[in-house]
Formats: C-alpha cells, structure tokens, sequence
C-alpha cells in the first residue's frame, strides 16, 4: 500500500515565477491538507481539502491556492513567488478531516 | 495565542541514557495530540497519538504520556538510529493541527 507520495521532490524557481505541487494521498483517505516548513520550524497550515472543496486555511496569503481532484489528489500552487517562500512543502492526508494525519516526503522549494 | 512548546530544543544523549521530551500547550478543547518524528529532509512519521489526561502508549523504546497542560515523550535506553527530530502537534475541535518547533535528539554511540 503506497503512503503519500508528493511530486517533485527538488524544485528550484525563481523570484516572481509560479509552481505548482503535486500530492497523492493515501489510499483510503479522502483529506488532503498542505503545510510550509521552514528550516528549524515545525510545519505551519496551508490549507486543507476535502470533497474537492478548500474546508479551511491558515493565515497564509491569497498567493497560495490549491485544487483537490476526485481522485483526492491534490495540487498546491504558490504565484509571484518570494524568497520567503523557500521550504519544505508538506502534504499528509487523513481519513475524514483531522486525527492522524500521514505525511509525504515533501517537496523542497528553493526561491533564488 | 493558542501554542505548543516543545522543550529542549535540542537534546544529546549517550546510547543507553535514557531521557524524556516535553510538550506543552495552552490550546482549550484539545482533541489530540500527536507526536511525529522526522528525519532530516523528510516528512513527519506518525508515532502517537493521545486523546485524554493520563492516557499512555508505547512503540518499542518510546513511551507518550499526556497531562492535562502537557505531554511527555520518554525513550528509554536509545539508540543512535533514534536521533531525528520529534515533533509535537495538537487539535482542537474542527481546527488545523498546531505544531511546536521539535526537539532535535542526537544519541551517539
């Protein structure tokens, strides 16, 4: 059984230009949520999708949206981006909302 | 502000020396919390999760243990492949999950 595999692992854009992340949850999960991590920082809310619909966000700004498809993959895209923006990105996923989220390998996002 | 403060920062142990983490929180209607390890350059590992005051679970050398105001993450006689970073997180009803900094242990041989 596949955990939650993100794509692509190493991205490396540059300042202003916009990407887009890919996450596929575990099987048998239906949320898909998105988290930043900064160096030496725990993981800080994105977003989170459930029935292809956005069901809450953290305190980050318009820039960063998403889409969930009925597959229950998922996509993060951040545009104009800035320095600021270099992390790891984060998806996990969850059967029905909270609770014990899985979490994929990330994708490691460097903004020169 | 609701908040998660984990405690040390970081923590250097000899192999077979054992220790414990903390974990504090001042959320209110607290749901769960959960401790994660993560590898450097990886995403957080499930380890644990605890739901009410006194609840306790074991995974091999570890022991989580809940409190009311805080958890507490026991590892017992570690081993070097038991360094990475420990991260603690807590919900609350129908709310993202709040993550603290981590705390980085390091068990050398």
């Amino acid at each position: 059984d596949a955990g939650v595999t993100q794509s692509p692992t190493h991205l490396i854009k540059t300042r202003g230009q916009q990407v887009t992340l890919r996450c596929s949850p575990k099987s048998g999960h239906d949320t898909v949520s998105w988290y930043q991590q900064a160096l030496g920082q725990g993981p800080q809310f994105i977003f989170q999708y459930y029935e292809e619909e956005e069901r809450q966000r953290g305190n980050f700004p318009d820039r960063f949206s998403g889409h969930q498809f009925p597959n229950y993959s998922s996509e993060l895209n951040v545009n104009a981006l800035l320095l600021g923006d270099s992390a790891l990105y984060l998806c996990a996923s969850s059967p029905q909302g909270w609770g014990e989220q899985y979490f994929g390998p990330g994708t490691r996002l460097t903004v020169t | 502000e609701d908040q998660v403060t984990q405690s040390p920062e970081a923590l250097r142990l000899q192999e077979g020396e054992s220790s414990s983490l903390n974990c504090s929180y001042t959320v209110s209607g607290l749901r769960g919390l959960f401790w994660y390890r993560q590898d450097p350059g990886k995403g957080p590992e499930f380890l644990f999760t605890l739901y009410s005051a006194g609840e306790e679970k074991e995974k091999e050398r570890l022991k989580a243990t809940l409190t009311k105001k805080e958890s507490f993450l026991h590892i017992t006689a570690p081993k070097p492949e038991d360094s990475a970073t420990y991260l603690c997180a807590v919900e609350q009803a129908g709310t993202a999950l709040i993550f603290g900094k981590g705390t980085t242990l390091s068990v050398s041989s």
